[in-house]
């Protein structure tokens, strides 16, 4: 069955960085778009970023347009999210969610905690 | 900006119907895909319709999506509920300009 598990969360200073990593299994990592959708604690679910099948073509929220990047690597079936120049507003749950159809989100993960904080 | 507006609240009686709406602010709605996702207190989002009215693998039938193309709204339909049902629900779809919009969500109480 379709898996998606995230690592890296943690405690972090504002300005500082951190990657974050969704391992999947149970399904052809290469041929589906893959995304981070987060949520602060209390709030709804925010769009954070996406990335084609192939890594050719990425998308940004504009809340961290700049800041963050998403990449991919398919061979290791692994997603990542690198976090530049936190800022206390970043913390959240970061969700990875695999899209099959350019429209949405299918399965999702089951999420990990990102706190900024000095 | 393309926006998706759903009721802060709903409640039903278990066994009873209840529908929850999603209204768009333009055209997007209709003719992009909408997602519905369910989130009980703690644990992260699952998807309960996606493609507008699809249900993944062991989404019980009892769940139903619905698009309404006049009305640029889109509803989430749960038919029979059971106390497992109360969440929040969220729904989502795709925007040319903004992307992957989510609506604010909508808290179900099951009484």
């Amino acid at each position: 069955q379709v898996q998606l598990v995230e690592s890296g969360g943690g405690v972090v200073q504002p300005g500082r960085s951190l990657r974050l990593s969704c391992a999947a299994s149970g399904f052809t990592f290469g041929s589906y778009g893959m995304h981070w959708v987060r949520q602060a604690p209390g709030k709804g679910l925010e769009w954070v970023a996406a990335i084609w099948y192939d890594g050719t073509n990425k998308y940004y929220g504009d809340s961290v347009k700049g800041r963050f990047t998403i990449s991919r690597d398919n061979p290791k079936s692994t997603l990542y999210l690198q976090m530049n120049s936190l800022k206390a507003e970043d913390t959240a749950f970061y969700y990875c969610a695999r899209d099959p159809s350019g429209y949405g989100f299918d399965h999702w993960g089951q999420g990990t905690l990102v706190t900024v904080s000095s | 900006n393309f926006m998706l507006t759903q009721p802060h609240s709903v409640s039903a009686s278990p066994g009873t119907t209840v529908t929850i709406s999603c209204s768009g602010n333009s055209g997007s709605i209709a003719s992009n895909y909408v997602q519905w996702f369910q989130q009980r207190p703690g644990s992260a989002p699952t998807t309960v319709i996606y493609d507008h009215d699809q249900r993944p693998s062991g989404v019980p039938d009892r769940f139903s999506g619905s698009i309404d193309t006049s009305s640029m709204s889109a509803s989430l339909t749960i038919s029979g509920l059971k106390p497992e049902d109360e969440a929040d629900y969220y729904c989502q779809s795709y925007d040319r300009i903004n992307l992957w919009v989510f609506g604010g969500g909508t808290k179900l109480t099951v009484l």
